[in-house]
């Protein structure tokens, strides 16, 4: 299995800061690198697909880079709303997997 | 929009079998999206289990195949997962998930609430 690593595994900012969260993975997926976040109880959200697309609806503060093995999802001026979990996802091989996740708080 | 909903027992005892539902409502189970669950356990954070197609087709996470089965029912427009010989492992908030799968990129783009299974005595 293709597995992904995150770092860091939990980070602290305030309202305004910029955060980089990256996503390493065991060999390379191409653009097949997806981001999700996940508030407290609530199923995950698709945020970036294809390594750099974001999904509609999702604030332009979220952006996603990245091809190969390293990727990194950028968020520019956090909001209350952006503290939460954030995980990576690849479907580049037959078998999804995910990151460990990076929990972002105040 | 679509939307989803898991259910299930809840509670199931270790070496028992279990099956999972998820109702789809706003979008037809039958249209060119794939089908998924996917569980999340503190111990192993966010795994991917199985997907289906509404045409019968499916694919398996490997760690779990031998004792999964997912399958679609068209005319109740949901989806289904049986998991058989359940351990403690097995003790995860499973949710079911649609996935938009293209040649260029592919994804689980909505999300049920999730439905928790716990595995005990």
């Amino acid at each position: 299995d293709i597995q992904l690593t995150q770092s860091p595994s939990s980070l602290s900012a305030s309202v305004g800061d910029s955060v980089t969260i990256t996503c390493r993975a065991t060999q390379s997926i191409s653009h097949f690198l997806n981001w999700y976040q996940q508030r407290p109880g609530k199923a995950p959200q698709i945020l970036i697909y294809a390594a750099s697309t974001l999904q509609g609806g999702v604030p332009s503060r979220f952006s996603g880079s990245g091809t190969g093995t390293d990727f990194a999802l950028t968020i520019t001026s956090l909001q209350p709303e952006d503290f939460a979990t954030y995980y990576c996802q690849q479907s580049y091989g037959t078998t999804w997997t995910f990151g460990q996740g990076t929990n972002v708080e105040i | 929009q679509v939307q989803l909903h898991e259910s299930g027992p809840g509670l199931v005892k270790p070496s028992g079998t279990v099956s999972l539902t998820c109702d789809v409502s706003g979008a037809s189970i039958s249209s060119s999206h794939w089908w998924s669950w996917v569980r999340q356990s503190p111990g192993k954070g966010l795994e991917w289990i199985a997907e289906v197609f509404h045409l019968g087709n499916t694919n398996y996470n490997p760690s779990l195949k031998n004792r999964v089965a997912i399958s679609v029912d068209r005319t109740k427009n949901q989806f289904s997962l049986r998991l058989t010989s359940v351990t403690a492992a097995d003790t995860a908030v499973y949710f079911c998930t649609r996935v938009v799968m293209t040649t260029v990129t592919r994804y689980f783009e909505a999300w049920g609430q999730g439905t928790l299974l716990n595995v005990s005595t």
